[in-house]
């Protein structure tokens, strides 16, 4: 069965970086895209961007063009999403989810969530 | 940026139908993805392609898209289905929006 295991809570400093992992199993990693959306304390959804596993092509949401870099490990079926600069606006819940070849493509499976929490 | 508008809230008798809108420009044209949220928990998703269901999802979820609205229809509805529903649809040019979100109620 598909799985997304994210790394665990975050706590980070103003003016920080945060790098979240999002480990994927049960079915071929590159043959898919991993998604990156965020969700702050009571609000909703908010994609991020995301990363084809295949040829690791990027799509970013322009508001978060040049703070984030997607990436991913073939070798062990891994995508990681880091965000700079952190800002207290940054907190938020961040989702790794399973896209296609193609960023137009439905988010089919979800991880659980990595809560990052930015505060001085 | 493509916007997607939703009802805040929406409230349902067990076994009735319940019905949630997504409103963009011209969304008929798009292709509509809905996910269900509930509290504590990532989302799911429940239609995808304006109005196919993936594997797991009851009969009871069904979808449509046309014009300016896109619908999410939930048949003989169940406390178990009580979540914040999010409508979502790809605007190219690096615009992936999710709608406000509609909480479901069921009374």
């Amino acid at each position: 069965q598909v799985q997304l295991l994210q790394s665990g809570v975050e706590v980070k400093k103003p003016g920080a970086s945060v790098k979240v992992s999002c480990k994927a199993s049960g079915y071929t990693f590159t043959s898919f895209g991993i998604n990156w959306v965020r969700q702050a304390p009571g609000q909703g959804l908010e994609w991020m961007g995301w990363i084809s596993a295949y040829n690791r092509n990027t799509n970013y949401a322009q508001k978060f063009q040049g703070r984030v870099t997607m990436t991913t490990v073939t070798s062990t079926s891994t995508a990681y999403m880091e965000l700079r600069n952190l800002t207290s606006d940054d907190t938020a819940m961040y989702y790794c989810a399973r896209g296609g070849v193609a960023v137009s493509v439905h988010l089919d499976y979800w991880g659980p969530g990595t809560l990052v929490t930015v505060s001085s | 940026s493509y916007v997607l508008t939703q009802a805040p809230s929406v409230s349902v008798a067990p076994g009735k139908t319940a019905t949630i809108t997504c409103g963009g420009n011209n969304i008929g044209s798009k292709s509509v993805h809905w996910y269900q949220q509930r509290p504590g928990q990532a989302p799911v998703l429940v239609i995808y392609y304006n109005g196919d269901r993936p594997s797991g999802i009851p009969e009871r979820f069904s979808g449509s898209n046309s014009g300016n609205t896109a619908t999410l229809v939930i048949s003989r509805v169940e406390a178990a289905d009580e979540a914040v529903y999010y409508c979502q649809v790809w605007n190219g040019n690096n615009d992936l929006p999710f709608g406000g979100g509609t909480k479901l109620t069921v009374l």
